[in-house]
């Protein structure tokens, strides 16, 4: 079956430590994004890239980074640097930009300890 | 102002009832638009594709209007699983993507 994995669903971070959610596709996907959702909020881009190796900063970039070192892999770290890290993060993929939808994971919801 | 603005609702409807649901935008180069549907802790899921000459998939209508810049999704017939948040994305021929944040439905019995 075609989709989108992201792992963990859920991840608890401490005080001053690095983590990353994962994300795979096995769509054949160019694109792909990570977003942020906040309770009762709409979603807002955090990063995406258009083909390997290379990645563009979205809305609320600061505090996190990521890689793009295979096509099927887009790997998000929410560093120390993000103090309100708790949110619902979601991962999509697209076959190009401008005219096709994006495809979303089932996410991954990460709390501070 | 926001580039893409949704009323939050929350609509709630009966079974059966007709609801409409418009998303406004303000950027012209505006190229491509989608209906999602989001349940609650849940990722957003396709509903359907815009097209300029307004589409149908079952209950669901999506009309395009690019002179007003809006989009407006229709749903007849109501359901209680049609309970749901939907939202509105727009795409920009530079493929720039803006999620709409949402308007809530919830279809009582």
């Amino acid at each position: 079956d075609g989709g989108i994995t992201q792992s963990p669903k859920y991840l608890f971070r401490k005080e001053g430590q690095n983590v990353t959610l994962s994300c795979e596709q096995n769509l054949n996907h160019d694109a792909m994004y990570w977003y942020r959702q906040d309770p009762g909020q709409g979603l807002r881009l955090i990063y995406y890239s258009q083909i390997v190796n290379d990645f563009q900063k979205g809305d609320i970039a600061e505090g996190y980074s990521v890689s793009r070192e295979k096509k099927e892999s887009f790997p998000l770290t929410v560093t120390s640097a993000q103090k309100n890290p708790t949110a619902f993060y979601l991962c999509a993929s697209s076959i190009e930009r401008t005219y096709q939808p994006q495809h979303f994971g089932d996410g991954t919801r990460l709390s501070i300890l | 102002r926001k580039e893409v603005e949704q009323d939050p609702g929350p609509f709630n409807v009966p079974e059966g009832a007709t609801v409409a649901f418009n998303c406004t935008y303000s950027n012209s180069a505006s190229q491509s638009f989608f209906w999602y549907r989001q349940d609650c802790r849940k990722e957003p899921k396709l509903l359907m594709s815009v097209y300029s000459s307004g589409n149908e998939d079952g209950r669901f209508t999506a009309q395009l209007n690019r002179a007003s810049q809006y989009i407006s999704l229709l749903i007849r017939d109501s359901k209680l699983s049609d309970s749901a948040t939907y939202l509105c994305v727009v795409n920009t021929n530079a493929g720039k993507s803006t999620f709409g944040d949402g308007t809530t439905l919830t279809v009582k019995p």
